[in-house]
């Protein structure tokens, strides 16, 4: 079964502090997002990665097709970082998206 | 600016009454997607629908029903045969040959 897994499930942190969000799936993909979720709801896409690093402000991803990870980190994070944070697949030859269930992250000032 | 507008943001229902969300986007994006989140679960596809006049069923169709007779719209109807209707629902759209989607901001479904 094609799965998508999160860690860690729920992430408190200090501001200023260096944040890491972790996602693994099982098999060969052809598009993998990270996806943010504000608590009113509505989702915004932060980036789609196939392979190697993107960088948008503070917010990095990276992801290895070997060993079928991606990361995302924060840099200098910041209570408006605080969020759901979503990891999504595509597998190849299938037209659905594959959600993990997300990580719950709090920035406290 | 393109973008997709789901409406109501909240909406209420009797339960055994049938309710339509509204999706609709200005990206002429050809594939569009419902999507229901639970707490706790990930988001889970209903139907999509790749081109004018034809959708799919996703992982949990049953107690839905969809039309697409624009390019640009992609109503959910969630009907009385759904068992557990209460949830939070997500429209997306995607550009044909492009991986990356567009999301809405959600409707609120509370059937009471």
């Amino acid at each position: 079964k094609n799965e998508v897994e999160q860690s860690p499930q729920n992430l408190t942190a200090q501001e200023g502090e260096f944040i890491t969000i972790n996602c693994s799936y099982s098999v060969g993909i052809s598009a993998l997002h990270w996806l943010q979720q504000h608590p009113g709801g509505g989702i915004v896409s932060l980036f789609m990665l196939s392979s190697g690093k993107k960088k948008h402000g503070r917010l990095i991803a990276t992801i290895n097709i070997q060993e079928k990870h991606s990361s995302l980190h924060i840099t200098a994070s910041h209570p408006r970082d605080s969020a759901v944070y979503i990891c999504a697949v595509r597998y190849f030859g299938n037209e659905k998206l594959t959600f993990g269930t997300g990580t719950r992250l709090t920035i406290i000032p | 600016d393109g973008g997709i507008t789901q409406s109501p943001k909240y909406l209420f229902r009797k339960e055994g009454q049938n309710v339509t969300l509204s999706c609709e986007q200005n990206l002429n994006h050809d594939a569009m997607y419902w999507y229901r989140q639970d707490p706790g679960q990930g988001l889970r596809l209903i139907y999509y629908s790749q081109i004018v006049n034809d959708f799919q069923k996703g992982d949990i169709a049953e107690g839905y029903s969809v039309s697409r007779e624009k390019k640009e719209s992609f109503p959910l109807t969630v009907t009385s045969a759904q068992k557990n209707p209460t949830a939070f629902y997500l429209c997306a759209s995607r550009a044909d040959r492009v991986y990356g989607y567009t999301f809405g901001s959600g409707t609120r479904l509370t059937v009471v």
